[in-house]
């Protein structure tokens, strides 16, 4: 079965620092991967997404992940945070088979930036 | 380009009551997708909708349904709503065949 899990239920960073959010899955196909942010009280905006090629990907607000198939991960990243990427981010496996396409999301993970 | 829109941003129900959310796709899409996410959940996926059927099932009661009409606008209905109801319900558009789902900023129910 199709599941998504982010180890970390929240993280604290400074402004400056590095970010790593953690995200593994399983899948028993080729998976597309996908990163979200969510601002409170707000929907999802997509940060970046993995279908093929390139596992290195570039999205949007200077964000990165790398797709690791030996390890079935999808880390975000980012080399310096700023106190508006403070949100909570959620990673995202899409199962597009003839039937449809259902998004199994991780429980998320709640980014805290300190000044 | 108008992004998904939702309606209304608030509801508040009481127990057993009857609830409809609204959502207008993505300018373009022909898919939409309902999800339910509790506080502090990720999103769970109850169904999506493709030429006016629904394709696909998450693991929801027949509780919700939903509809999809001829320009692609959908409907998410809850009957006998119960306390664990309360959740913001998400609806997301994509395109079909495409692999990307976009979000809209979803409807907040509050069950008494």
């Amino acid at each position: 079965a199709q599941s998504v899990t982010q180890p970390d239920i929240h993280i604290t960073v400074s402004e400056g620092a590095s970010l790593e959010l953690r995200c593994n899955y399983s899948y028993g196909a080729t998976p597309y991967l996908f990163w979200y942010v969510q601002s409170p009280g707000q929907g999802l905006q997509l940060l970046l997404k993995y279908f093929s090629g390139d596992t290195l990907v570039q999205g949007i607000k200077g964000f990165e992940a790398e797709f690791k198939r030996s390890q079935s991960s999808f880390n975000l990243r980012k080399p310096s945070v700023h106190w508006s990427d403070a949100a909570e981010y959620f990673c995202a496996v899409g199962a597009l088979d003839l039937t449809g396409n259902q998004f199994y999301f991780g429980t998320g993970t709640s980014l805290t930036v300190i000044p | 380009d108008a992004g998904v829109t939702q309606s209304p941003t608030h509801l508040i129900k009481t127990r057993g009551q009857q609830v409809t959310l609204r959502c207008s796709p993505k300018s373009g899409h022909d898919t939409v997708s309902w999800y339910q996410q509790a506080l502090g959940q990720g999103p769970q996926f109850i169904f999506q909708y493709y030429e006016e059927e629904e394709r696909q099932r998450g693991n929801f009661p027949d509780r919700f349904s939903g509809h999809q009409f001829p320009n692609y606008s959908s409907e998410l209905n809850v009957n006998a709503l119960l306390l664990g109801d309360s959740a913001l319900y998400l609806c997301a558009s994509s395109l079909e065949g495409l692999e990307t789902q976009y979000f809209g900023p979803g409807t907040r129910l509050l069950v008494l």
